[in-house]
């Protein structure tokens, strides 16, 4: 199975601050990677797919890079409603495999 | 709008067994494959199992095989996951998900339903 490492593992950003997440996967998986939102008591929600495309009525301070085995996500400019916990998951081979978080909290 | 909801969670003893059920509603139901991921208390994701849109196939990780069955109902737009021989680390949250087999994501999840394996 393709391993998915996420760091950091947390994180406290203040208000409009730039946040950047990573995402490392253990063998190359050619852009196959989603980011993934999950707000306090509530279900995933999908952000961006294939490294780098935004989810549709996602907010453009969101965004994601990388490629082969580095992959990121940035949000430009931290807004309360984007605490939560991050996820990232490898698309391009079975079993989907997710990255353990990234728990990110206002300052 | 696409909705998918959860029913059928609740407390269990070890070794017991447990069917969930997902309604799903505003998308061609039969068209899309079909996931169950989960969520330990506290946790992060896990996949559990997954469907094709006929039905014809499904696939599991080790940690479920041989003991949980994933099934859908295309006529009644439901999916279902039958859990037997319970143990305690199954105590987790349930999500339906829709997968986009393409790009394998998923991107539409259900709310959710708890699961706890106790005696």
């Amino acid at each position: 199975d393709i391993q998915m490492t996420q760091s950091p593992a947390s994180l406290s950003a203040s208000l409009g601050e730039t946040v950047t997440i990573q995402c490392q996967a253990s063998e190359d998986i050619y852009s196959g990677l989603a980011w993934y939102q999950q707000k306090p008591g509530k279900s995933p929600q999908l952000l961006i797919y294939g490294a780098s495309s935004l989810q549709d009525g996602v907010p453009s301070r969101f965004s994601g890079s990388g490629s082969g085995t580095q992959y990121s996500l940035k949000i430009s400019s931290m807004q309360t409603e984007d605490e939560g916990v991050y996820f990232c998951q490898q698309g391009l081979k079975y079993p989907p495999t997710f990255g353990a978080g990234t728990k990110l909290e206002l300052k | 709008e696409v909705q998918l909801v959860e029913s059928g969670g609740g407390l269990v003893q070890p070794g017991r067994s447990l069917k969930l059920s997902c309604v799903a509603s505003g998308f061609t139901f039969n068209n899309y494959w079909m996931t169950w991921i989960r969520q330990a208390p506290g946790k992060g994701l896990e996949w559990v199992a997954s469907i094709t849109n006929t039905g014809g196939s499904t696939y599991y990780p080790d940690s479920v095989k041989g003991r949980f069955t994933i099934s859908r109902d295309n006529a009644k737009s439901t999916l279902y996951l039958q859990m037997n021989s319970l143990r305690s680390e199954d105590t987790a949250t349930y999500y339906c998900t829709r997968e986009n087999r393409q790009l394998r994501l998923f991107d539409y999840w259900g709310q959710g339903v708890m699961v706890t394996v106790s005696s």
